[in-house]
């Protein structure tokens, strides 16, 4: 099957500062990529839906100004969660689209905001 | 109308059994229905997926059976093994650029 990496896979930060994840489709390229929250014992919680050179597409309660998203190739997307707070704390996981609808998913990135 | 509803929230079975985990969707327009696996600490796999057009997938032990004019699918486990113990989503999306709808899963545990 495609891979999809994410780095780093876990992090642990001070409140008020910036992390960056990068999600890497490694054998496929994905026009299309997908953000997701995930917190223990639950479901998977789409954030946005990033498409390759446009504007992601935020689901509502979700802030576009806190979780930065850019697309910027069709191989790469990243996420950057702007003066992250304790409650962003979570397991962030993003999914690439492959070419017959199939979603791959990345291992996944802890992150710790103290 | 975008709900994916999936039962038990959790399972337990003995080392051989087959548990089975059931889904059911309202959306017409859905027509790509994965199963992914799902381990502490790790994204999710894509394990089995199945269109509307067949009413049953086998990969292994893995068995998808699917009803058109229920609007279910569920997912069989054969044989099923403790390194199966896992939490299992089945998810449903729509052609295009579409996002997957998720189930809330289902913790397995299979034990010896």
């Amino acid at each position: 099957g495609a891979v999809v990496s994410q780095h780093p896979s876990w992090v642990i930060c001070k409140s008020g500062t910036s992390v960056k994840i990068e999600c890497r489709s490694l054998d496929f390229q994905a026009t299309t990529m997908f953000w997701y929250r995930q917190f223990p014992k639950q479901s998977l919680m789409l954030m946005a839906t990033s498409n390759e050179g446009s504007k992601a597409t935020y689901e509502q309660g979700v802030e576009k100004d806190k979780f930065l998203i850019n697309h910027a190739s069709l191989t790469l997307s990243t996420l950057t969660v702007t003066s992250a707070h304790p409650e962003d704390s979570s397991f962030y996981i993003c999914s690439a689209k492959g070419l017959a609808n199939e979603q791959f998913f990345g291992p996944g990135t802890r992150l710790t905001v103290l | 109308q975008q709900q994916v509803k999936q039962s038990p929230q959790s399972l337990i079975v003995q080392k051989g059994g087959i548990p089975i985990i059931n889904c059911a969707y309202e959306n017409t327009a859905f027509d790509y229905f994965p199963w992914y696996q799902q381990f502490p600490g790790k994204g999710p796999a894509l394990l089995i997926a199945i269109r509307p057009d067949v009413s049953e997938k086998k990969e292994g032990r893995f068995t998808i059976s699917f009803n058109k004019s229920a609007k279910q699918f569920s997912l069989h486990i054969m044989d099923s093994q403790p390194g199966d113990s896992a939490t299992y989503f089945c998810a449903a999306s729509m052609a295009g650029n579409t996002p997957l709808v998720f189930g809330k899963g289902t913790r397995l545990s299979v034990i010896a």
